[in-house]
């Protein structure tokens, strides 16, 4: 079936280094959107792809064909910490959840 | 604002009874999404309204409902809860602009417990 694919499952960092996280689709899309949860928090959209702006320092991108997003949160800070969430749209408006990359960034 | 309210925020309930959680949201979206999320696990479409337009997913067509009086308001229904019903329920809203896929708001979710 339809997949997206999230690398790495899980990342851990020293607070100041750049994070990079990966998202592939088995589809083309450009319509990817970028979630993140706090543990117990409620899943915040952090880009939206196409035409939204990222919010505050995140960057994002679509690369290679529609089949590849990625996620940069520059000068991680402990409050960063937590899991992101890739969400692809397919012709059929069906919305393909990747399983999520945790994120803990060390202080 | 760009708030989507549930309530309740946590909920307990016995095996065999009914559940219904509630949803708002005052965008104006005409969208309204119900996911299923367990810990460590992506959230999990149920189903969502496109107005007054109800789409459930195959695999939990027979066990979730929804009702939608309102642009504002989204209910999901579960008429007897089993002990696999224990998640947290997100409720999501959007605005479809032209059949593109427009950036979703999630509530906090509702928490609940099965016993």
């Amino acid at each position: 079936g339809q997949q997206v694919q999230q690398s790495p499952a899980s990342l851990v960092l020293q607070e100041g280094e750049n994070a990079e996280l990966q998202c592939s689709f088995s589809i083309s899309t450009n319509q990817v959107q970028w979630f993140y949860q706090r543990p117990g928090g409620r899943l915040i959209g952090l880009s939206y792809i196409p035409g939204m702006k990222p919010t505050g320092k995140q960057t994002s991108s679509t690369v290679t064909k529609g089949r590849h997003s990625s996620l940069t949160i520059s000068s991680s800070q402990t409050t960063d910490s937590g899991t992101y969430f890739c969400v692809a749209m397919d012709s059929n408006y069906q919305l393909i959840w990747g399983s999520g990359t945790k994120l803990i960034i060390k202080p | 604002d760009t708030t989507v309210k549930q309530n309740p925020r946590y909920k307990l309930a016995r095996v065999g009874k009914p559940v219904n959680l509630i949803c708002s949201q005052t965008m104006n979206h005409d969208t309204m999404y119900w996911y299923q999320k367990k810990p460590n696990q992506a959230p999990k479409l149920l189903l969502f309204y496109y107005d007054k337009i109800l789409n459930r997913e195959a695999d939990t067509f027979e066990k979730f409902q929804s009702s939608r009086p309102n642009n504002s308001f989204c209910s999901l229904y579960i008429g007897s809860a089993g002990l696999e019903y224990s998640a947290m329920y997100l409720c999501a809203s959007s605005r479809v602009l032209g059949g593109l896929y427009a950036e979703q708001f999630f509530g906090p979710g509702t928490r609940l417990t099965v016993l």
